[in-house]
């Protein structure tokens, strides 16, 4: 079955950090360029960032709101992709997916609150 | 930075045709992708590089692309269409994508 499975969210005070991770399987992983999506509350779809394939050069480019922030890799053996977010803010409380825009996981949930 | 202007929102009866635009200075030159996004779901991908049709998705679902508008079209449309749809592309530099605001589809 072509999944995409993320864990990792919870709840963090601002200015902490969290590690989002992405589990792939029944889809080539390997050759795929995979993204982050993010949906805060009541609001619409937002690129987060993306994350090309080794092959290609595995360089990532990130949304403006990003500022150094948040980083995205891979693991090509385990098939997973990370989103490592420092320095957390309210406004990056949300939804987070993780897609190659063919295939989307059912989310994970960050909320960034004291 | 670059924008994709959707109409919030768009309502038809079932059986009817929904057309759902999307409006972006760099559509003449990048394709334009479109998802459907229930409450709760996962989004799906129901068409990609402007008109193609994922083999999963009902052929009523259809995508057409002219100058800056990109526009999609339900034909047909039924109650179980009911949802947000995003369009999506990059911009002119082709790094960075964007998705614009959504439009919630109401079929009723």
């Amino acid at each position: 079955e072509v999944q995409l499975v993320e864990s990792g969210g919870g709840l963090v005070k601002p200015g902490g950090s969290l590690r989002l991770s992405c589990a792939a399987s029944g889809f080539n992983f390997t050759d795929g360029w995979m993204n982050w999506v993010r949906q805060a509350p009541g609001k619409g779809l937002e690129w987060v960032g993306r994350i090309k394939s080794k092959a290609d050069g595995g360089t990532t480019d990130y949304a403006a709101f990003v500022t150094g922030r948040f980083t995205i890799s891979r693991d090509d053996s385990k098939r997973t992709l990370y989103l490592q977010m420092n320095s957390l803010e309210t406004e990056d409380t949300g939804v987070y997916y993780c897609t190659d825009f063919d295939v989307w996981g059912q989310g994970t949930t960050v909320t960034v609150s004291s | 930075s670059y924008e994709l202007t959707q109409p919030p929102s768009v309502s038809v009866s079932p059986g009817q045709t929904a057309r759902i635009t999307c409006s972006g200075d760099a559509l003449p030159k990048k394709y334009a992708y479109w998802s459907q996004h229930k409450s709760g779901q996962a989004p799906v991908l129901v068409i990609y590089e402007d008109s193609k049709r994922p083999s999963w998705i009902p052929e009523r679902f259809s995508g057409s692309s002219s100058g800056t508008m990109a526009t999609l079209t339900i034909s047909g449309a039924q109650v179980d269409d009911e949802s947000d749809y995003y369009c999506f592309s990059t911009d002119s530099g082709g790094n960075h994508w964007v998705f614009g605001g959504g439009t919630k589809l109401t079929v009723l």
